[in-house]
């Protein structure tokens, strides 16, 4: 079992709508939750990030953690065409100096 | 604010040459991270350097090395290049010291450097 796993995708969404991407990890005493966005061709830019202590909206994104169920998710709302891109999940274990570790990315295609 | 620059952008080698990709990060940043990023592996962790010192080391070969320089810049190198050393090479940085609370290394990536090796 990979140590963050996300579905690749792709996952696709009419504008307007809510599109919903998971991530799952492994490491139970993991802190802290990172979502990048990476257009094709160009390098991840970090969108939010939460802790382990609970969810986080910006604008029309939202972060949620289920440390029970070890998932984390990125609910996109009034979604775009805009919005279409893969998105990373990155997770950061407990104490100092630990790397993050990286799922592969959900594909995600906001069709006008 | 300058953000983090990778040279050189594009490079083509053949196997066996070696190369070297340099970053430089946003100012005030100290901690440099180093990326693999291919299509079929994502994101791999290759090492992080904090005040000249390496900090985290991912599971490549000691083909891959890096170092950092006093001014926070920082150089990866490839010896003996093989074909499936052919990738996208994201440098990041962050102002994460290791110290305090265990989501502060927000990173910031550069453009990344691709490597063709013939």
């Amino acid at each position: 079992q990979k140590e963050v796993e996300q579905n690749s995708g792709p996952l696709s969404v009419p504008e307007g709508a809510i599109a919903s991407l998971n991530c799952t990890y492994s490491d139970r005493g993991s802190q802290s939750f990172f979502w990048y966005r990476q257009y094709s061709g160009k390098s991840p830019e970090l969108i939010m990030f939460i802790y382990s202590n609970g969810d986080k909206e910006d604008g029309r994104f939202t972060a949620q953690l289920n440390k029970a169920s070890q998932y984390v998710s990125l609910l996109i709302r009034d979604s775009q065409p805009s919005d279409s891109a893969t998105y990373l999940c990155a997770v950061k274990g407990a104490g100092n100096n630990r790397k993050l570790i990286w799922g592969l990315g959900t594909s995600l295609a906001v069709n006008p | 604010k300058a953000g983090v620059t990778q040279t050189p952008r594009y490079l083509i080698k053949t196997r066996g040459q070696q190369v070297t990709l340099s970053c430089s990060p946003i100012s005030g940043h100290r901690s440099v991270s180093w990326y693999q990023q291919t299509p079929g592996q994502g994101l791999q962790f290759l090492f992080e350097y904090f005040s000249e010192t390496q900090r985290n080391k991912g599971n490549f070969p000691g083909r891959f090395s890096g170092r950092q320089f006093s001014n926070s810049r920082s150089e990866m190198n490839v010896s003996t290049l093989e074909l499936g050393d052919s990738a996208l090479y994201l440098c990041a940085s962050s102002t994460f010291s290791g110290q305090g609370p265990s989501g502060a290394n927000v990173l910031t990536f550069g453009a990344g450097s691709r490597l063709t090796v013939l």
